[in-house]
């Protein structure tokens, strides 16, 4: 069965600054790995996913996330944060059959100015 | 475009009574599903729909829960006899593909409150 651990349950950034976001995941074949935002009282929106092919995947609102096999690891990163940001970020795998989303238990991001 | 809608946004219950949460997906969208967001449990997979039938059921918590889509479009989920662990938020999202490259599109979540 799929599972995603999302280490840092809160993390404060100063606005400008870099920012890294980890996820690890378990399955047992080849993943489809997704990072999702939800500010405050919204729904969740895709930032980006990974399906094959390149391991480095763009997404918007200038985020990116590394897929590592050895690691298994599915990163988030950003080189500049802004203050619009700040919201709560979810990393999910899903199945190749039905895309049933496991979450892990998403990660609390604060930017301080 | 129109995006996948949920209704109510809020409802209130006593324990005991039965609610019915809407979902309208994206038109054309032929997969759907629900998941339910709580404090202690996180974000939670409860049903998949492809076109109307349910070849998924596994995270319904318990037979209190079920989910009926119709005409390859709307989707309701009941839930019978409220009881307090219920209340979270109820999301719905749908996506155009039935593999595991469909995206989802999730909508705003109903907040149900049992009293």
């Amino acid at each position: 069965a799929q599972s995603v651990t999302q280490p840092d349950i809160h993390i404060t950034v100063s606005e400008g600054a870099s920012l890294e976001l980890r996820c690890n995941y378990s399955y047992g074949a080849t993943p489809y790995l997704f990072w999702y935002v939800q500010s405050p009282g919204q729904g969740l929106q895709l930032l980006l996913k990974y399906f094959s092919g390149d391991t480095l995947v763009q997404g918007i609102k200038g985020f990116e996330a590394e897929f590592k096999r050895s690691q298994s690891s599915f990163n988030l990163r950003k080189p500049s944060v802004h203050w619009s940001d700040a919201a709560e970020y979810f990393c999910a795998v899903g199945a190749w059959y039905g895309n049933k989303l496991v979450f892990g238990a998403g990660t609390i991001l604060r930017v301080k100015s | 475009g129109a995006g996948v809608s949920q209704s109510p946004s809020n409802k209130v219950t006593e324990k005991g009574k039965d609610v019915e949460l809407r979902c309208d997906p994206i038109s054309g969208h032929t997969a759907l599903y629900w998941y339910r967001q709580s404090l202690g449990q996180g974000l939670e997979f409860l049903i998949y729909f492809q076109g109307n039938s349910a070849p998924d059921k596994s995270g319904l918590p318990s037979d209190r829960f079920s989910a009926e889509r119709t005409g390859g479009s709307v989707s309701t989920l009941t839930i019978q006899r409220t009881q307090q662990e219920d209340s979270a938020v109820y999301l719905c999202a749908s996506s155009p593909h039935d593999g595991g490259e469909g995206e989802q599109y999730f909508g705003p979540g109903t907040r149900l409150t049992v009293t």
